[in-house]
């Protein structure tokens, strides 16, 4: 089985610019949550997906947002740039079905976003 | 709010034992546990539910004490392979599908 593949692997963008990074889950997940990891916060939560509505949401600014596919493939896009969003974005699939926290989650390689 | 791991970082020789703590403030339902090898993409490891199921690697384990709302993740005999930064992530619901993590632990196994 196909793991999680995320593109592109590596991105260079400058201040006030937008970026859509994709996420492609495995095969049969339904579920797609992107976090984003810096040195200094780790692992945040960023939002999650299932048959694309959004279920959840965490404490990022409007800025970043996000979307899924009736395939299940998700896009997740950060609009006017900072020096601060300079981050490894990672996605997860996961089931997602009911006792969705119960789900192992399955991380893809992750976008390393690099703002100038 | 965020998930507290202690140790922030440990060195053990090879065949030592370690534990990792992961403490909340808030009400838990389950705790998931991931390892993350440098450049690479974290990996499950084991989840635990309030009620006490688990599910997760035969070599790992891990408890949850409700009451504390505290889970400790035991590495023992540990190998050159065990190196990483462990990462723990709570949620607070059943119906909850957001996971909130720790900052990690950093491990290293030595010869």
């Amino acid at each position: 089985k196909a793991g999680v593949t995320q593109t592109p692997r590596y991105l260079i963008k400058t201040r006030g610019q937008q970026v859509t990074l994709s996420c492609s889950p495995i095969s049969g997940h339904r579920s797609v949550s992107w976090y984003q990891q810096t040195p200094g916060q780790g692992l945040q939560f960023l939002f999650e997906y299932f048959s694309e509505t959004q279920r959840n949401k965490g404490n990022f600014p409007g800025r970043f947002s996000g979307r899924q596919f009736s395939n299940s493939r998700s896009e997740m896009n950060v609009s006017t740039l900072e020096l601060g969003d300079s981050a490894l974005y990672l996605c997860a699939s996961s089931l997602g079905t009911s006792g969705g926290s119960y789900n192992e989650q399955f991380f893809g390689p992750g976008t390393r976003l690099t703002v100038l | 709010q965020q998930p507290v791991q202690s140790p922030q970082a440990v060195i053990l020789r090879e065949g030592e034992d370690a534990v990792i703590n992961c403490s909340s403030s808030k009400a838990l339902y389950s705790v998931h546990w991931y390892r993350q090898k440098h450049g690479e993409a974290p990996v499950f490891l084991m989840i635990l539910l309030k009620g006490g199921e688990q599910k997760g690697h035969e070599k790992i384990s891990a408890s949850f004490n409700e009451k504390k709302q505290q889970s400790s993740l035991y590495l023992t005999a540990s190998q050159l392979s065990y190196s990483g930064t462990y990462f723990c992530g709570t949620s607070s619901g059943a119906g909850s599908y957001q996971l909130t993590f720790g900052k990690g632990t950093k491990l290293s196994v030595i010869p």
